[in-house]
């Protein structure tokens, strides 16, 4: 059971390149989430889904886009990146009021 | 807007100790309330999910409580492992299962 799965793991991108993050998950969950964990600031959550077809703002949702076209896929875009995107990126998933399983992270570096 | 402090920011104790990590929320509307366990550069593993009917749920040698009505839980870890090392997250949920996260207690036993 593979549970949530994140790609990739590591990425450098230069200032103004875009890239995709693609987070999968197995478990037929309806809620979805893309967070960002920064030394200092903790997790916060980026954008979010409640199902498939649906996104909505988190609390710091510019510069990112989301897409969720399957209900076990949600991507994750940065259009132009730029180095405060710099960051360790978790995708979670859950039923709802139950447990959130999260994904191993994605390393992002924008130089 | 509902904010998670958690303390101390990090503990270092002799293994065998029985210890306890703390977690206060400013909004007692919750929906639940998880405990995460995060090694380094890993991503979270869930220990344990109350749900705010709930006022404790054990697993192991992990305990967790809950009050609602005064915004605060704790993680009990009995019997400290070397293993137990890492850093534990709480977190919150109110609204489409949206996690808010507390900045977390990084956890040293010391063999």
């Amino acid at each position: 059971n593979a549970g949530v799965t994140q790609t990739p793991k590591f990425r450098v991108l230069k200032t103004g390149q875009s890239m995709t993050l693609l987070c999968a998950q197995d478990m037929n969950h309806e809620y979805m989430y893309w967070y960002r964990q920064d030394p200092g600031m903790g997790l916060r959550l980026i954008h979010y889904s409640v199902g498939e077809g649906t996104t909505a703002k988190g609390e710091v949702p510019d510069g990112y886009n989301v897409s969720r076209l399957k209900k076990q896929n949600f991507l994750l875009g940065l259009e132009s990146a730029a180095p405060s995107q710099t960051s360790v990126y978790f995708c979670a998933s859950g039923h709802g009021n139950t447990e959130a399983f999260f994904g191993q992270g994605t390393r992002l570096t924008v130089v | 807007k509902q904010e998670v402090t958690q303390i101390p920011a990090a503990l270092s104790v002799p293994e065998g100790e029985n210890l306890v990590l703390n977690c206060s929320f400013t909004d007692s509307a919750i929906y639940n309330l998880q405990w995460f366990r995060q090694d380094p550069g890993k991503g979270l593993t869930s220990l344990l999910l109350i749900q705010s009917s709930q006022r404790e749920q054990t697993s192991g040698r992990l305990n967790a409580s809950l009050d609602k009505s005064s915004g605060r839980s704790t993680l009990y870890i009995a019997a400290s492992q070397p293993g137990d090392s890492a850093t534990y997250l709480c977190a919150v949920t109110k609204g489409a299962q949206k996690l808010v996260f507390g900045q977390g207690t990084r956890l040293t036993i010391n063999p």
